[in-house]
């Protein structure tokens, strides 16, 4: 299994405010993504961050409002652009696990917090 | 649109008491089938799959899924639980067909609260 580190782990940030999460992964993967847990409900995958191309967003989700940058095969950010109190959730990346078979390993999530 | 069905929002058991958890899903074709626990202040673990094969998989911690296909189901048990199975649980699916991504479908998740 992968080992994934999210930073910041927590953030309480003003509204019209922008925030960079890091998703960083202790050893090469192809895949990762980027979901939301909104308070009391279930995990929505946002987009799909593709190393070397553009990220594959989910509908309901747009780029120019989460931004996704993936530079190689072990790390990858989100940004949470122009926050307002409806986007108050955790986000995790997950990655594809290494033997394949579609498993997925989630980081332990940053909680957001927007005022 | 393919979709996942937990039936249980909140379930409260006492120790040593048998756990099952519905999970129902919406789509006729191939599907690979995980339930995922997060114990309190921890991250997402996964607890079991289904891919092929014997229908009834066994997971960590004593946990076992059955998959009924006719059902479109897969739900959770435990023959006794124990307070550390105190945690959220989520049943996901992934479907396949084209474009097919591994894209992970999660159900609403059950709040289990085993009382000591």
């Amino acid at each position: 299994s992968a080992v994934i580190s999210q930073k910041p782990s927590r953030d309480i940030c003003q509204r019209g405010t922008s925030l960079t999460i890091q998703c960083q992964v202790d050893s090469q993967v192809t895949m990762m993504f980027w979901y939301r847990q909104q308070p009391g409900q279930s995990l929505t995958l946002i987009a799909t961050a593709n190393q070397g191309s553009e990220a594959t967003y989910e509908s309901g989700f747009v780029i120019d409002k989460f931004p996704i940058s993936r530079p190689n095969l072990t790390f990858s950010t989100l940004t949470v652009s122009n926050m307002s109190p409806e986007d108050s959730s955790i986000y995790l990346c997950s990655v594809l696990g290494l033997a394949g078979f579609y498993e997925q390993y989630f980081g332990p999530g940053t909680r957001l917090t927007v005022t | 649109a393919q979709s996942v069905s937990q039936h249980n929002h909140h379930v409260i058991l006492s120790e040593a008491a048998s756990l099952e958890l519905g999970c129902n899903y919406s789509y006729g074709g191939t599907v690979n089938l995980f339930w995922y626990v997060q114990y309190p202040g921890q991250h997402l673990q996964l607890l079991l799959k289904y891919f092929s094969g014997d229908p009834l998989v066994k997971g960590i911690k004593g946990f076992e899924a059955e998959f009924i296909k006719s059902k479109f189901s897969f739900n959770l048990r435990k023959p006794s639980v124990q307070w550390s199975d105190t945690a959220e649980y989520f049943c996901a699916v992934i479907v396949h067909g084209s474009g097919n991504t591994g894209k992970l479908i999660f159900g609403q998740g059950t709040t289990l609260q085993v009382k000591p």
